[in-house]
């Protein structure tokens, strides 16, 4: 079935460095791609999308493209700040309304 | 627009019992989807309601359980709670033929 990658263990980085968060799929077809990102207490968000390959998807400064080639959608950004600190999830949905995560990756900017 | 809202917000129970989430939609989105998540198992997906009908399912006992109502507001029930329901149960909802789905704030369930 659908399944998705993301890298192991918390990112920490301090703030204004360089954000890379990696993420791989398997899926048959044309899946859609998504990174949520989740705030302690809270539900997730959605932060980005891209629905076929080479689309490019941004927002708040981050951004992630969609590579068939490699399987991957890549999440960057190229200053983090505290308020970024956060657990992100890749996604994807093959056209079924069902979404399958990743493990998701803590990351926590420091000061 | 208002988001989706999901209520209660925590909810502690004892094994054994049953509870009963509730979801609403946001407004004109007619397919809503619930996962559990937890610290070992991460996200996962539990069924999908649209026009009333469940879509698809999730890899879940009978336990678990929905219904969605003609107003597109949903509810989830579990029954005979085991300590391995304690979870975060979201609620997304979706419009037709759109892909992408928009969260709730979540309900923590706490079984004792």
């Amino acid at each position: 079935g659908d399944s998705v990658t993301q890298m192991e263990g918390p990112v920490t980085l301090s703030e204004e460095a360089f954000l890379t968060i990696n993420c791989t799929y398997t899926a048959t077809g044309y899946p859609s791609l998504f990174w949520y990102v989740q705030y302690p207490g809270e539900g997730l968000q959605l932060l980005l999308k891209a629905t076929k390959a080479d689309d490019k998807g941004s927002n708040k400064g981050f951004e992630a493209t969609y590579r068939k080639e490699t399987t991957s959608f890549h999440l960057e950004k190229g200053s983090v700040q505290v308020s970024d600190s956060a657990v992100y999830f890749c996604a994807l949905t093959g056209g079924n309304n069902r979404l399958a995560f990743g493990k998701g990756n803590q990351v926590v900017v420091i000061p | 627009k208002a988001g989706v809202t999901q209520t209660p917000r925590y909810l502690i129970k004892t094994r054994g019992q049953q509870v009963t989430l509730s979801c609403s939609p946001i407004s004109g989105h007619r397919s809503v989807s619930w996962y559990q998540q937890t610290p070992g198992q991460g996200l996962q997906f539990l069924f999908e309601y649209f026009s009333e009908t469940q879509r698809n399912k999730g890899n879940f006992p009978g336990r678990f359980s929905g219904r969605q109502f003609s107003n597109s507001r949903s509810e989830m029930n579990v029954s005979t709670l085991e300590l391995g329901d304690s979870a975060l149960y979201l609620c997304a909802s979706s419009s037709e033929g759109v892909d992408t789905q928009y969260f709730g704030p979540g309900t923590r369930l706490t079984v004792l």
